[in-house]
């Protein structure tokens, strides 16, 4: 089972350039999330999607944007990277009104940005 | 304001026990969550604990206070694939979990 896939695995990216960090699951989850994670730093939440249709803003937003067009897929977008923004992103999924609220997390994208 | 503290490193032999403790302080509390990732990987659910006390499950046990903002997560019978980092979360009151910045456990042999 594919459960939750991110691309690319792994991304070198020139400094005001824009990407888009694809993330897909196939759990049909109604929330989705935007981490990264920095040494030293815990996760860092960018932004949510507590359903299909509506997005809301994290710790971290500034530079990014998301879009929840349906249930499955929800890409995150840097319009134009920086430096501050190398790091690695996890995706994550949960069942919001589940028993334990537990978020699953996709393998993980590295970026870096030069 | 937010926070979680946690030990930023751990040393323990293989076969001990070993507890990691956690403190929380976040705006409401709808839970106190425990990961584990491995270098390189994901971070992968452990444990959840919403009321006081003492949750079991195998090698791993986590407990929580709520009145102290307090959780930890012990480890039993130490083997060496527990070399991890060990993350805490606290479930907000918009249930946004706000994490620790976890316990690297290095596990000796």
């Amino acid at each position: 089972t594919a459960g939750i896939t991110q691309a690319p695995t792994s991304q070198i990216l020139a400094a005001g350039r824009s990407m888009t960090l694809r993330c897909t699951q196939d759990m049909r989850h109604n929330a989705m999330y935007w981490y990264r994670q920095d040494l030293g730093l815990g996760l860092r939440l960018i932004h949510y999607s507590n359903t299909a249709g509506t997005t809301g803003k994290g710790e971290v937003p500034d530079g990014y944007s998301v879009s929840r067009a349906n249930t499955d897929d929800f890409p995150l977008t840097l319009a134009s990277a920086v430096p501050s923004q190398t790091s690695v992103y996890f995706c994550a999924t949960s069942e919001v009104g589940a028993e334990s609220n537990e978020q699953f997390f996709g393998p993980g994208t590295r970026l870096t940005v030069l | 304001g937010q926070n979680i503290d946690q030990p930023t490193e751990m040393t323990a032999t293989e076969g001990a026990i070993v507890q990691i403790n956690c403190t929380y302080q976040t705006s409401g509390f709808n839970g106190l969550f425990w990961y584990q990732q491995h270098a390189g990987e994901a971070p992968t659910f452990l444990s959840y604990n919403v009321l006081d006390g003492l949750e079991e499950k195998g090698r791993f046990s986590s407990f929580l206070s709520r009145s102290k903002g307090y959780s930890y997560l012990l480890l039993k019978e130490l083997q060496m694939k527990d070399s991890a980092s060990y993350l805490c979360a606290s479930m907000d009151s918009n249930y946004q979990l706000i994490w620790g910045a976890g316990t690297k456990l290095i596990i000796k042999p």
